[in-house]
């Protein structure tokens, strides 16, 4: 799987937007890219996920550049209960061996500030 | 109220005394997974499992063992062999993997594991 570049940490103004950027510049055609998240003693969180189109749920929004090289998660109104750090994790759409893990970097520490 | 469970949420382990982890998912999910995840640090997969009564091991299987007798139920037993088992257990699930493709894991809230 592709390497993932995040900041260490980034600041946020509850009720702003979070952009939180990956750089994924060796990534190959059948990756994917996913996004989680994991709040202090918890469990990491599935937030979203996409292959080269903008995605958007309940939680986010997802931008890949066209040249699928970097992405954004984008948290549209992020409030206190955002404080996580965030991991961008580049994945191979079909399974081979060795490839079940999940391969979670350093992320980005996300603070949202009152 | 579909998810994945993991209990208890601390366990506190003697030298020398094996300890079993639990994990069920009510999702229906076929495959499970168990990873270890230490301070500051990433996720390292321990066993993985696809389908019921199969498993296989990950990267740091030594010193663990796992069992895949039901669907649903992927317990983890550390055992007296695992000289550093203090770390935070995380147990995950995806829906079939045998079809090639790989789908989205989803994980329980975590096991902290501390030894006396």
């Amino acid at each position: 799987d592709a390497k993932t570049t995040q900041p260490p940490s980034m600041d946020c103004a509850e009720g702003r937007a979070a952009n939180l950027p990956c750089n994924h510049s060796t990534i190959s055609g059948n990756e994917y890219v996913y996004w989680y998240r994991q709040i202090h003693s918890q469990g990491p969180q599935y937030i979203i996920h996409g292959l080269k189109n903008n995605e958007t749920n309940e939680m986010a929004s997802l931008i890949i550049t066209e040249d699928r090289k970097s992405s954004t998660l984008i948290l549209p109104h992020a409030t206190l209960r955002d404080t996580a750090v965030y991991y961008c994790i580049v994945r191979a759409a079909y399974s081979g061996a060795g490839s079940y893990q999940l391969t979670f970097g350093k992320g980005t520490k996300l603070s949202v500030i009152p | 109220d579909g998810g994945i469970t993991q209990s208890p949420k601390y366990l506190f382990r003697k030298e020398g005394q094996n300890v079993t982890l639990s994990c069920e998912q009510n999702l229906n999910h076929d495959a499970m997974y168990w990873y270890r995840q230490d301070p500051g640090q990433g996720l390292r997969l321990i066993y993985y499992s696809q389908i019921v009564n199969d498993f296989q091991k990950g990267d740091i299987a030594e010193g663990y063992s796992v069992s895949r007798e039901k669907k649903e139920s992927f317990p983890l037993t550390v055992t007296s062999a695992q000289k550093n088992p203090t770390a935070f257990y995380l147990c995950a699930s995806s829906p079939n993997p045998l079809a090639g493709y790989q789908e989205t894991q989803y994980f329980g809230p975590g096991t902290r594991l501390l030894v006396l």
